[in-house]
């Protein structure tokens, strides 16, 4: 079976600082991995994913990822963030059987 | 591009009472689910079909049908409401490539409320 941890269910960062949200999966088979966001009443958009290929994926947003197999896990980072960050954030596994599993999310706070 | 599209966005049902919340996609997508959201829970599946007339169970089934007759259409129906079954519903649907796996692309949500 597949599961996905999201370890921190809210981050407060102040604006222009760092950040990183971190996502760890187990899976016996091989996977892809997202990320997803998703603002104040509205629905999931996708901000990354990975499929294959390379390990560092890049997102919208200035956003990236990258994959670490042996860790089994996908961190979000972005190197300088803002307010109009603040939102949920959704670490999600798939594969071939065709489901997706979601994380429980991470509050993302920016301060000012 | 109209993508993923849920009806109704809001309801408000009485216990016992049953309803059918609607999801049309229009990109020709084989793979189509029904996620329930609650806080701190994430998203759940509740089930997902990999192609026309056929459905399969999700994480969370219980209290609820789905029917595929279309394959752009995927129908979620709650026989009698339960207060737990109070929540926000995400419909979503992918295709498959030659590579392999996609993305899920999401609706915009229905916000359900039984009392």
């Amino acid at each position: 079976a597949q599961s996905v941890t999201q370890l921190d269910s809210q981050v407060p960062v102040f604006e222009e600082a760092p950040v990183e949200l971190r996502c760890n999966y187990s899976s016996s088979v091989s996977v892809y991995l997202f990320w997803y966001v998703q603002y104040p009443n509205q629905g999931l958009q996708l901000l990354l994913k990975y499929l294959s290929g390379s390990t560092l994926v890049k997102g919208i947003n200035g956003f990236e990822a990258e994959f670490n197999k042996s860790q089994t896990s996908f961190h979000l980072r972005k190197p300088s963030v803002h307010i109009s960050d603040t939102a949920e954030y959704f670490c999600a596994v798939g594969s071939g059987t065709y489901k997706y599993i979601f994380g429980t999310g991470t509050r993302l706070k920016v301060l000012a | 591009n109209a993508g993923v599209t849920q009806t109704p966005k809001f309801r408000v049902l009485k216990t016992g009472q049953s309803m059918t919340l609607l999801c049309a996609q229009d990109m020709n997508h084989e793979y189509m689910y029904w996620y329930r959201q609650d806080p701190g829970m994430g998203l759940r599946l509740i089930h997902y079909s990999v192609g026309e007339g056929t459905t399969a169970k999700g994480e969370v089934p219980d209290g609820y049908n789905v029917s595929r007759l279309k394959k752009q259409n995927f129908l979620l129906g709650l026989e009698s409401a339960a207060p737990s079954q109070t929540s926000v519903y995400f419909c979503a649907s992918s295709y498959i490539t030659g590579t392999g796996g996609t993305e899920a692309f999401f609706g915009q949500g229905t916000r359900l409320t039984v009392v």
